[in-house]
Protein backbone atom coordinates (compact mmCIF):
# COMPACT_ATOMS: atom_id res chain seq x y z
CA UNK A 1 0.00 0.00 0.00
CA UNK A 2 1.29 3.82 -1.04
CA UNK A 3 1.72 6.20 2.16
CA UNK A 4 2.24 9.62 1.74
CA UNK A 5 4.09 12.05 4.97
CA UNK A 6 3.54 15.01 5.94
CA UNK A 7 6.46 15.23 8.61
CA UNK A 8 5.98 19.63 9.31
CA UNK A 9 2.85 19.95 10.91
CA UNK A 10 3.11 23.76 10.98
CA UNK A 11 5.08 26.38 8.87
CA UNK A 12 4.97 30.01 9.03
CA UNK A 13 6.21 32.76 6.01
CA UNK A 14 6.34 36.21 5.99
CA UNK A 15 4.22 37.41 3.22
CA UNK A 16 6.04 38.15 -0.25
CA UNK A 17 8.46 35.72 0.69
CA UNK A 18 8.92 32.19 -0.28
CA UNK A 19 7.91 28.70 1.77
CA UNK A 20 8.48 24.97 0.68
CA UNK A 21 6.25 22.20 2.34
CA UNK A 22 7.61 18.78 1.91
CA UNK A 23 6.52 15.81 1.28
CA UNK A 24 7.67 12.26 0.38
CA UNK A 25 5.90 9.16 0.01
CA UNK A 26 6.51 5.40 -0.69
CA UNK A 27 4.91 2.90 -3.27
CA UNK A 28 6.68 0.37 -5.24
CA UNK A 29 4.96 1.75 -8.76
CA UNK A 30 6.62 3.46 -11.34
CA UNK A 31 3.34 5.36 -12.47
CA UNK A 32 1.25 7.36 -10.22
CA UNK A 33 -0.01 11.12 -9.80
CA UNK A 34 0.95 13.15 -6.73
CA UNK A 35 -0.96 16.38 -5.88
CA UNK A 36 -1.13 18.97 -3.22
CA UNK A 37 -4.62 20.70 -2.21
CA UNK A 38 -5.34 23.73 -0.29
CA UNK A 39 -7.58 23.43 2.48
CA UNK A 40 -8.99 27.17 3.39
CA UNK A 41 -10.10 27.51 7.11
CA UNK A 42 -13.91 26.07 6.75
CA UNK A 43 -13.31 26.02 3.10
CA UNK A 44 -13.42 23.24 0.73
CA UNK A 45 -10.70 21.62 -0.62
CA UNK A 46 -8.97 22.82 -4.09
CA UNK A 47 -6.25 21.24 -6.30
CA UNK A 48 -3.51 23.35 -5.86
CA UNK A 49 -0.89 21.66 -8.58
CA UNK A 50 -0.67 18.30 -10.21
CA UNK A 51 2.42 16.04 -11.40
CA UNK A 52 2.45 13.01 -13.67
CA UNK A 53 5.30 11.02 -12.58
CA UNK A 54 6.36 10.12 -16.06
CA UNK A 55 6.70 13.62 -17.08
CA UNK A 56 10.98 14.95 -15.77
CA UNK A 57 9.67 18.09 -15.59
CA UNK A 58 8.38 19.71 -12.45
CA UNK A 59 4.92 21.24 -12.91
CA UNK A 60 4.24 25.26 -12.01
CA UNK A 61 1.34 26.85 -11.46
CA UNK A 62 1.66 30.76 -11.46
CA UNK A 63 2.96 31.10 -7.78
CA UNK A 64 2.93 27.70 -7.13
CA UNK A 65 5.86 24.55 -8.17
CA UNK A 66 6.95 21.71 -7.01
CA UNK A 67 10.32 19.96 -6.73
CA UNK A 68 9.91 16.01 -7.90
CA UNK A 69 12.31 13.50 -7.00
CA UNK A 70 11.12 10.67 -8.27
CA UNK A 71 14.31 8.38 -7.07
CA UNK A 72 14.00 9.78 -3.84
CA UNK A 73 10.30 9.86 -3.76
CA UNK A 74 10.07 13.38 -2.97
CA UNK A 75 7.43 15.92 -3.98
CA UNK A 76 7.89 19.26 -2.47
CA UNK A 77 5.80 22.37 -3.03
CA UNK A 78 7.39 25.66 -3.01
CA UNK A 79 4.72 28.87 -2.54
CA UNK A 80 6.73 32.22 -3.98
CA UNK A 81 5.66 35.88 -3.41
CA UNK A 82 3.34 34.18 -0.60
CA UNK A 83 -0.26 35.90 -0.01
CA UNK A 84 -2.44 36.39 3.33
CA UNK A 85 -4.64 33.82 0.93
CA UNK A 86 -2.68 31.47 0.89
CA UNK A 87 -2.49 30.38 4.40
CA UNK A 88 -4.66 27.25 4.50
CA UNK A 89 -4.28 23.59 5.42
CA UNK A 90 -1.97 21.74 2.38
CA UNK A 91 -2.31 18.02 1.73
CA UNK A 92 -0.15 16.16 -0.51
CA UNK A 93 -1.76 13.37 -2.07
CA UNK A 94 -0.50 9.96 -4.41
CA UNK A 95 -3.21 8.32 -6.94
CA UNK A 96 -2.02 4.53 -8.10
CA UNK A 97 -2.67 4.53 -11.78
CA UNK A 98 -2.64 0.56 -11.78
CA UNK A 99 -5.63 0.56 -10.75
CA UNK A 100 -8.27 0.78 -13.64
CA UNK A 101 -11.21 3.32 -13.02
CA UNK A 102 -10.89 3.70 -9.35
CA UNK A 103 -8.57 6.70 -8.79
CA UNK A 104 -8.67 7.13 -4.97
CA UNK A 105 -6.48 9.46 -3.24
CA UNK A 106 -3.90 8.87 -0.45
CA UNK A 107 -3.19 11.84 1.72
CA UNK A 108 -0.92 13.39 3.96
CA UNK A 109 -1.72 14.50 7.34
CA UNK A 110 -1.19 17.97 5.66
CA UNK A 111 0.21 20.72 6.70
CA UNK A 112 -0.61 24.14 8.69
CA UNK A 113 0.71 26.99 6.36
CA UNK A 114 0.87 30.57 8.41
CA UNK A 115 1.47 33.70 6.39
CA UNK A 116 2.47 36.69 8.60
CA UNK A 117 1.32 40.40 7.44
CA UNK B 1 -22.53 27.54 -9.10
CA UNK B 2 -22.21 23.81 -10.39
CA UNK B 3 -19.66 22.86 -7.81
CA UNK B 4 -19.95 19.70 -5.57
CA UNK B 5 -22.69 20.04 -2.78
CA UNK B 6 -23.27 18.25 0.66
CA UNK B 7 -26.42 18.29 3.00
CA UNK B 8 -26.06 18.78 5.54
CA UNK B 9 -22.88 20.96 6.50
CA UNK B 10 -23.30 20.35 10.10
CA UNK B 11 -25.16 17.35 12.02
CA UNK B 12 -25.21 16.74 15.69
CA UNK B 13 -26.63 13.75 17.00
CA UNK B 14 -26.84 11.07 20.15
CA UNK B 15 -24.76 8.01 19.72
CA UNK B 16 -27.10 5.32 18.47
CA UNK B 17 -28.94 7.38 16.61
CA UNK B 18 -28.56 6.69 12.30
CA UNK B 19 -28.05 9.74 10.43
CA UNK B 20 -27.60 10.10 6.31
CA UNK B 21 -25.60 12.77 4.47
CA UNK B 22 -26.29 13.69 0.80
CA UNK B 23 -23.85 14.70 -1.82
CA UNK B 24 -24.77 16.05 -5.09
CA UNK B 25 -21.54 15.51 -7.55
CA UNK B 26 -21.06 17.83 -10.34
CA UNK B 27 -22.95 17.41 -13.07
CA UNK B 28 -21.88 14.63 -15.79
CA UNK B 29 -19.07 13.69 -13.33
CA UNK B 30 -19.14 9.78 -13.23
CA UNK B 31 -17.10 9.24 -10.73
CA UNK B 32 -17.88 9.90 -7.10
CA UNK B 33 -15.68 9.70 -3.58
CA UNK B 34 -16.25 9.71 -0.40
CA UNK B 35 -13.56 10.60 2.49
CA UNK B 36 -13.49 10.54 6.18
CA UNK B 37 -11.47 13.38 7.63
CA UNK B 38 -10.60 13.59 11.05
CA UNK B 39 -9.31 16.35 13.23
CA UNK B 40 -5.40 16.73 12.28
CA UNK B 41 -5.58 14.07 9.40
CA UNK B 42 -5.97 13.80 6.17
CA UNK B 43 -8.24 12.79 4.29
CA UNK B 44 -9.26 9.02 4.19
CA UNK B 45 -10.91 6.75 1.27
CA UNK B 46 -14.13 5.69 2.30
CA UNK B 47 -16.01 4.41 -0.79
CA UNK B 48 -15.91 5.05 -4.64
CA UNK B 49 -18.66 4.93 -7.51
CA UNK B 50 -18.42 4.62 -10.66
CA UNK B 51 -21.52 5.64 -12.47
CA UNK B 52 -24.69 3.91 -9.96
CA UNK B 53 -22.20 0.73 -9.20
CA UNK B 54 -20.20 1.05 -6.17
CA UNK B 55 -16.77 -0.72 -6.85
CA UNK B 56 -14.77 -0.38 -3.86
CA UNK B 57 -15.25 0.18 -0.13
CA UNK B 58 -12.35 0.65 2.50
CA UNK B 59 -12.03 -1.36 5.39
CA UNK B 60 -12.80 1.75 7.25
CA UNK B 61 -16.14 1.62 6.70
CA UNK B 62 -17.65 -0.93 8.67
CA UNK B 63 -20.91 -2.72 8.29
CA UNK B 64 -22.76 0.18 10.13
CA UNK B 65 -22.02 2.42 6.99
CA UNK B 66 -23.36 2.35 3.61
CA UNK B 67 -23.76 4.40 0.79
CA UNK B 68 -25.59 4.37 -2.70
CA UNK B 69 -25.59 6.47 -5.76
CA UNK B 70 -29.03 5.20 -7.51
CA UNK B 71 -28.96 6.38 -11.05
CA UNK B 72 -25.31 7.69 -11.02
CA UNK B 73 -26.51 11.05 -9.71
CA UNK B 74 -26.26 11.88 -6.34
CA UNK B 75 -25.40 9.78 -3.53
CA UNK B 76 -25.89 9.64 0.07
CA UNK B 77 -23.76 8.23 2.92
CA UNK B 78 -26.02 6.74 6.03
CA UNK B 79 -24.43 5.47 9.56
CA UNK B 80 -26.53 3.24 11.66
CA UNK B 81 -25.46 3.04 15.26
CA UNK B 82 -23.66 6.18 15.10
CA UNK B 83 -20.57 5.76 17.98
CA UNK B 84 -18.41 8.68 18.68
CA UNK B 85 -15.75 8.01 16.50
CA UNK B 86 -17.78 8.17 13.67
CA UNK B 87 -17.12 12.24 14.98
CA UNK B 88 -15.41 13.62 11.57
CA UNK B 89 -15.64 15.65 8.24
CA UNK B 90 -17.10 13.39 5.85
CA UNK B 91 -15.76 14.94 2.29
CA UNK B 92 -17.23 13.68 -1.02
CA UNK B 93 -15.74 14.42 -4.06
CA UNK B 94 -16.09 13.88 -8.07
CA UNK B 95 -14.49 13.19 -11.21
CA UNK B 96 -14.39 12.65 -14.46
CA UNK B 97 -10.95 12.27 -15.36
CA UNK B 98 -7.69 12.78 -13.45
CA UNK B 99 -9.02 16.03 -10.93
CA UNK B 100 -11.53 15.09 -7.88
CA UNK B 101 -13.54 17.83 -6.90
CA UNK B 102 -14.31 18.34 -3.83
CA UNK B 103 -17.43 19.32 -1.40
CA UNK B 104 -17.69 21.37 1.12
CA UNK B 105 -18.27 18.22 3.85
CA UNK B 106 -20.62 17.59 6.62
CA UNK B 107 -19.06 17.86 9.65
CA UNK B 108 -20.64 15.26 12.08
CA UNK B 109 -20.83 15.16 15.91
CA UNK B 110 -21.77 12.58 18.17
CA UNK B 111 -22.42 13.04 21.69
Amino acid sequence: AQTVTQSQPEMSVQEAETVTLSCTYDTSESDYYLFWYKQPPSRQMILVIRQEAYKQQNATENRFSVNFQKAAKSFSLKISDSQLGDAAMYFCAYRSLLTEGNSKLTFGKGITLSVRP
Amino acid sequence: DTGVSQDPRHKITKRGQNVTFRCDPISEHNRLYWYRQTLGQGPEFLTYFQNEAQLEKSRLLSDRFSAERPKGSFSTLEIQRTEQGDSAMYLCASSRSNEQFFGPGTRLTVL
